[in-house]
């Protein structure tokens, strides 16, 4: 089957570190996208791992385990901004659908 | 700048009222789609289009059409809108890389 499983909600405060874990199964498997999204706005992308290990882009990073069907995104110095549903995508390998595989999505709560 | 846009941003209609919202994009992306997204459900796809005149149903497709006739944009058409297409919905596109760049959202409300 096809399935990706990550928390529904998680709270943090300013200036401290997060991390939101995604486990997938999903068949041919060939990648995992993080997007932010803020409440009634468009997703935009954080990042993409095709193969293991750690991405890191600024305050933000992503992990990738293939093998264990595991990321995380782990986000440094939280500012209040980073407030928002944090989704990850599975990218399904070959066919004509660019086809994501969507969690229902993190919302992160950061206090001051 | 890269973009897709949307219209319109919200709408309230009436149940049979046939509508369209438009998507176009500006990066010659080859690929688009269209989703909506419910509370408790995520992001479902309603259909897709890989190149001009070439379009495909998604995971919900019931009750919505789309065209691409040109390479820019990719109207979705609600023939006889019910309640239950009431939702946020989204085009994107992408290109090779498979990154998808979302539109601002279109807020349907059909009564």
């Amino acid at each position: 089957g096809q399935n990706i499983d990550q928390p529904t909600e998680m709270t943090a405060t300013e200036g401290a570190i997060v991390q939101i874990n995604c486990t997938y199964q999903t068949s041919g498997f060939n990648g995992l996208f993080w997007y932010q999204q803020h409440a009634g706005e468009a997703p935009t992308f954080l990042s993409y791992n095709v193969l293991d290990g750690l991405e890191e882009k600024g305050r933000f990073s992503s992990f990738l385990s293939r093998s264990k069907g595991y990321s995380y995104l782990l986000l440094k110095e939280l500012q209040m901004k980073d407030s928002a549903s944090y989704l990850c995508a599975a990218k399904k390998k070959a066919g004509n659908n660019r086809k994501l595989i969507w969690g229902l999505g993190t919302s992160l709560a950061v206090n001051p | 700048e890269a973009q897709v846009t949307q219209n319109p941003r919200y709408l309230i209609t009436v149940t049979g009222k046939k509508l369209t919202v438009t998507c176009s994009q500006n990066m010659n992306h080859e690929y688009m789609s269209w989703y909506r997204q419910d509370p408790g459900l995520g992001l479902r796809q309603i259909y897709y289009s890989m190149n001009v005149e070439v379009t495909d149903k998604g995971d919900v497709p019931e009750g919505y059409k789309v065209s691409r006739k040109e390479k820019r944009n990719f109207p979705l058409i609600l023939e006889s809108p019910s309640p239950n297409q009431t939702s946020l919905y989204f085009c994107a596109s992408s290109s090779l890389s498979y990154e998808q760049y979302f539109g601002p959202g279109t807020r349907l409300t059909v009564t």
